[in-house]
């Protein structure tokens, strides 16, 4: 039931853009994202709780479509602070009260 | 404001040994997790616990024990370790299921 994430890994030149996608196979509650630096613990990012919602901020932001059990993380005009690995972490509503972690997508931002 | 605190932060351990990691939290948060991670494969829930005195396994639990007899601790427990559970060992706690939960540094535990 782990989450797929795509790509598994990204490079960009600043200022460019991102989107990282979180798809599950299981009807989802919530979708979670975390970034984790190297060497770091993981840091959250926002959570997504109704079918349809969008947040952002700053420059990220975040979609989730409920019907299709997918999430997208948007990073806009990156910055070299955004690298690191970003996970989704998806709520399954078979489950509840416990996320289920995507491997990661590495993003490297370069000068 | 010390968040979730992992104690140890490195150990090295023989096959066949046993030890305790201890996480706390000074939030008050309800919830708390034990994940390990290895590369690749992202963060894999080992055990957690929605409440003082209950605990309930996550998708890999099989070589570890875990107990919340306090609220604020979350005890992990490796009764004989295998070279298999080298990997790197984090503690998180939430209000809530579906809150935004925060990490410990990690725990990074290699077993020869």
């Amino acid at each position: 039931q782990q989450p797929v994430q795509s790509p598994q890994a990204v490079i960009l030149r600043e200022g460019e853009d991102a989107v990282i996608n979180c798809s599950s196979s299981k009807a989802l509650y919530s979708v979670h994202w975390y970034r984790q630096k190297h060497g770091e613990a993981p840091v959250f990012l926002m959570i997504l709780l109704k079918g349809g919602e969008q947040k952002g901020h700053d420059k990220i932001s975040a979609s989730f479509n409920e019907k299709k059990q997918q999430s997208s993380l948007y990073l806009t005009a990156s910055q070299l602070s955004y690298s690191g690995t970003y996970f989704c972490g998806t709520e399954i509503k078979e489950y509840g009260n416990k996320l289920v972690f995507g491997a990661g997508t590495i993003l490297r931002v370069k000068s | 404001n010390a968040g979730v605190t992992q104690t140890p932060k490195f150990r090295v351990l023989k096959t066949g040994q046993s030890m305790t990691l201890l996480c706390a939290q000074d939030m008050n948060h309800e919830y708390m997790y034990w994940y390990r991670q290895d590369p690749g494969m992202g963060l894999r829930l080992i055990h957690y616990s929605v409440g003082e005195g209950t605990t309930a396994k996550g998708e890999v639990p099989d070589g570890y024990n875990v107990s919340r007899l306090k609220k604020q601790n979350f005890l992990l427990g490796l009764e004989s370790a295998a070279p298999s559970q080298t990997s790197v060992y984090f503690c998180a706690s939430s209000f809530l299921g579906n809150q935004p939960q925060h990490f410990g540094d990690g725990t990074r535990l290699s077993i020869l």
